[in-house]
């Protein structure tokens, strides 16, 4: 199957400094990313749709100033967590279109993130 | 408001027995259903995919699909206890990789041995 490589897999960052993740499809092409938010005992919820050459598309209630989403290539997506506070504690999880079209979706390992 | 519901659980079943998940959703212009298993502190990985009405087959899995109701369900047969985790129902109105999807929240599976 395809693989999505996140990184890091976890980090801890002091409160009011930024932190980038990165999501990279290692063996096809992502012209769309999708980035998402779990807190602890929720379920995924959608926070971006990302595109390649052009800016993300940000659900209802996800501030777009406060992450950033970069997606400069069809291998890689960035989400940057700008100012972060201990609200943004949460696990980031990105996730791409298989090579065989858009009917599934292939998630990265995710990113564990605690603001302190 | 597009939302997906599932049984948080915990879902018991005995190893061996048929463990049977349930989920509803409310966006009627949904058209891909997919069944993910989570390992606590994991990311989610997919089980089952199903886009038409009816029953898929997959090894011991087996996903089912009836739109007019809404529905989904997955039965895992020979239950395992390398089974037990958490269960997420998603919906997509495109497909999984076009569209982002709406997850429900899970139904968290406890195979006993």
């Amino acid at each position: 199957g395809a693989v999505v490589s996140q990184h890091p897999s976890w980090v801890i960052c002091k409160s009011g400094t930024s932190v980038k993740i990165e999501c990279r499809s290692l063996d096809f092409q992502a012209t769309t990313m999708f980035w998402y938010r779990q807190f602890p005992k929720q379920s995924l919820m959608l926070m971006a749709t990302s595109n390649e050459g052009s800016k993300a598309t940000y659900e209802q209630g996800v501030e777009k100033d406060k992450f950033l989403i970069n997606h400069a290539s069809l291998t890689l997506s960035t989400l940057t967590v700008t100012s972060a506070h201990p609200e943004d504690s949460s696990f980031y999880i990105c996730s791409a279109a298989g090579p065989q079209g858009n009917t599934e979706a292939f998630f990265g390992q995710g990113t564990r993130l605690t603001v302190v | 408001q597009k939302e997906v519901e599932q049984n948080s659980g915990p879902l018991s079943v005995p190893e061996g027995a048929i463990a049977s998940l349930n989920c509803t959703y409310s966006d009627r212009g949904s058209q891909s259903f997919f069944w993910y298993r989570q390992y606590s502190g994991k990311s989610p990985e997919l089980i089952m995919s199903i886009y038409s009405n009816g029953d898929k087959e997959d090894g011991r899995f087996t996903a089912q699909l009836n739109k007019a109701s809404q529905y989904v369900s997955l039965l895992i047969r020979d239950s395992q206890p390398s089974d037990s985790a958490t269960y997420l129902c998603a919906v997509s109105k495109g497909g999984g990789g076009a569209d982002g999807l709406t997850f429900g929240k899970g139904t968290h599976l406890i195979i006993q041995p």
